[in-house]
């Protein structure tokens, strides 16, 4: 089947950036998607990407998408501890989607 | 308040007794999903539904029923839960397949 694939963990300092990569196998993906997951909470939709476009930035959030290596990125400029949680990518191509494992965020200090 | 609802938000069951987990959304959205989510798996689609009346199996639709009888609802049923159905299930909906907006989460355990 189809897979999207990003590891599972990522720890940086407070101020630094983020950078959280994700790899997609399914060609017909339309859409590509990040979402924010605190602990005990459901999924918040932080950003999404139509597959023609290549850059989207949304304050202190950019998405780079590679579409012909498949690769989609989630730069998160001036992280704050209030960031840290798991990200969630996720594509559709279809009418289903598919996410992966998500990454856990940790921001020291 | 716009929002996804589920009941109940926890849930222990022994193996083989019926369940179902409701799910409901008050913003008129015609999409309408299921997922559980698993530690080092992610989320993984069980059903979705465009609209009423129409439903279709995701990526792990065994062991699960749905139904779409009207809008607002979209209740997942285990007919004969197995503790390899014990997971984290999340309801969402969305106006189209994007911008989807999750429900809080019912954690199931099955003995």
């Amino acid at each position: 089947g189809e897979d999207v694939e990003q590891s599972l963990f990522l720890s940086v300092r407070e101020g630094d950036s983020s950078v959280i990569n994700c790899t997609y196998t399914d060609s017909s993906s339309t859409y590509l998607y990040w979402y924010k997951q605190e602990p005990g909470a459901g999924l918040q939709l932080l950003t999404y990407i139509f597959s023609n476009m290549d850059m989207k930035q949304d304050q202190r959030l950019t998405v780079l998408l590679n579409k012909k290596d498949k690769h989609l990125s989630l730069r998160i400029a001036d992280t704050q501890t209030g960031d840290s949680a798991i990200y969630f990518c996720a594509e559709s191509g279809n009418n289903d989607m598919r996410f992966g494992a998500g990454t856990r965020l940790t921001v020291k200090p | 308040e716009a929002q996804v609802t589920q009941n109940p938000r926890y849930l222990i069951t022994v193996t083989g007794k019926k369940l179902t987990v409701t799910c409901s959304q008050n913003m008129n959205h015609e999409y309408m999903s299921w997922y559980r989510q698993d530690p080092g798996l992610g989320l993984r689609q069980i059903y979705y539904s465009m609209n009423v009346e129409v439903t279709d199996k995701g990526d792990v639709p065994e062991g699960y029923k749905v139904s779409r009888k009207e809008k607002r609802n979209f209740p997942l049923i285990l007919e004969s839960p197995s503790p390899n159905q014990t997971s984290l299930y999340f309801c969402a909906s969305s106006p189209h397949q994007h911008t989807q907006y999750f429900g809080p989460g019912t954690r199931l355990t099955v003995l």
